[in-house]
């Protein structure tokens, strides 16, 4: 197993515009989560799935995030309308359920540049 | 309200010095304690995690980590550097109200490794 993969790594793109993140998992683990993190800032959450179910959104940033994982595989975040001050580096991690969901596998996240 | 302080933002250290790296936490109960690192590029990777019992405890590349309840403390250590460990580090506390594997994250120290 290669691990936590996200793409793309880099999007430039121009306020106003959508952008859509995936995220492909760890093959057995069926937890999957989402954060974001500014510059000189840790990681803060955003949301996450047990399987194909969304059991936690209300920290996503607004009602442009938003995010799926339609077959419990693979997840995609998606924020609309984008602002300047959505740019940062969107990491997804995951993990196996019980006390193993503290044991977070991170992928390598996309950089988000707005312009 | 919970929170995970990382006092130093930055820290140079040279190859072969010993290293520490301080975190404090405020949390109502006993929470799960964690130290990812992050090289540029990558994402997280955990390096040791406190649930219970013995209160040091080891981690990957050589690192340690002593939890203290009195001074809600869990300070990451390791006593010989390599250039390789220049990084940043993350202290992170799992939130053991919540069953799904929420984290509050430290702001991050900087380390870099003098020749």
């Amino acid at each position: 197993d290669t691990g936590v993969s996200q793409n793309p790594r880099h999007k430039i793109t121009k306020r106003g515009q959508n952008v859509t993140f995936r995220c492909d998992p760890i093959s057995e683990h069926n937890r999957l989560y989402w954060y974001r993190q500014t510059l000189g800032q840790g990681p803060e959450f955003l949301t996450y799935f047990q399987n194909e179910a969304q059991l936690e959104k209300s920290r996503l940033l607004s009602d442009r995030f938003s995010a799926e994982r339609p077959k419990g595989s693979f997840s995609t975040l998606e924020i609309q309308r984008t602002e300047q001050g959505d740019s940062a580096m969107y990491l997804c991690a995951s993990s196996l359920g019980g006390a193993a969901s503290y044991e977070q596998y991170f992928g390598p996240g996309t950089r988000l540049t707005v312009t | 309200a919970q929170s995970v302080t990382q006092p130093d933002i930055h820290i140079t250290v040279s190859e072969g010095a010993s290293l520490e790296l301080r975190c404090n936490y405020s949390y109502g109960a006993t929470p799960y304690l964690f130290w990812y690192v992050q090289s540029p590029g990558q994402g997280l990777q955990l390096l040791l995690k406190y649930f219970s019992g013995d209160t040091l405890v080891q981690g990957i590349k050589g690192f340690e980590a002593e939890f203290k309840r009195s001074q809600s403390s869990f300070n990451l250590r390791k006593p010989s550097v390599h250039w390789s460990d220049a990084a940043e580090y993350f202290c992170a506390v799992g939130m053991t109200t919540d069953s799904w594997g929420k984290f509050q994250f430290g702001a991050g120290t900087q380390v870099v490794v003098t020749p």
